[in-house]
């Protein structure tokens, strides 16, 4: 039954070798986002997508990219992390304004 | 200033205590506003949308003050399973979504 889908659920990676996060939906919303949150902090929005459409925020690190090959999937890339790129990665989605997040990605920089 | 500020508590209270929340926000063009629920080590979880009329549902009430930027949310008879961040969010234009850094609440036996 789980409607938005967080591959996998704890990564670990060296600092510089890149990784990939996944996330899927079944809910056939149009909206995907990608949010990174650190302890104690507001999940921190790094870009969305709107269909096809890639908003990026303008103070999202070139070090992050993004792919959305169809509705059901997005990906989170980082290209070289660093340490201080550890935190939890949220996706979500939307259709309106509400909301629906996976269970993260607690990613670990070594 | 920060386009979502919220009180960052921590809010202890007694089992059965009303407890109050506010968040202010920052674009006065902002259309639509939430709170949402995070526990500890686990993602937000809509709580309730807030509507301009204000909206209850149950032990919980959302209010919004459009002229005064500000959005609130009301726990009446506090349960021990309310303990949790409370995260009110807030969307500026388009689909873009602000987070406020959260309230800690614990409710305690």
């Amino acid at each position: 039954d789980a409607m938005v889908i967080q591959n996998p659920r704890y990564q670990v990676t060296q600092f510089g070798k890149p990784v990939t996060l996944s996330c899927s939906q079944t809910l056939n919303h149009n909206v995907m986002y990608w949010y990174q949150q650190k302890s104690s902090q507001a999940p921190k929005l790094l870009f969305h997508y709107y269909d096809k459409d890639f908003n990026n925020e303008a103070d999202t690190p070139d070090n992050f990219q993004s792919r959305r090959p169809n509705t059901s999937f997005c990906f989170l890339d980082i290209r070289s992390p660093g340490l201080g790129d550890a935190a939890m990665y949220l996706c979500a989605t939307s259709i309106g304004y509400e909301q629906y997040f996976g269970p993260g990605t607690r990613l670990t920089v070594t | 200033r920060k386009e979502v500020e919220q009180d960052p508590g921590p809010f202890n209270v007694p089992e059965g205590a009303t407890v109050a929340f506010n968040c202010t926000y920052s674009n006065s063009a902002s259309q639509s506003f939430f709170w949402y629920r995070q526990d500890c080590r686990k993602e937000p979880k809509l709580l309730m949308s807030v509507y301009s009329s204000g909206n209850e549902d149950g032990r919980f009430t959302a209010q919004l003050n459009r002229a005064s930027q500000y959005i609130s949310l009301l726990i009446r008879d506090s349960k021990l399973s309310d303990s949790a961040t409370y995260l009110c969010v807030v969307n500026p234009v388009g689909n873009d979504m602000r987070f406020g850094a959260g309230t800690r609440l614990t409710v305690k036996p």
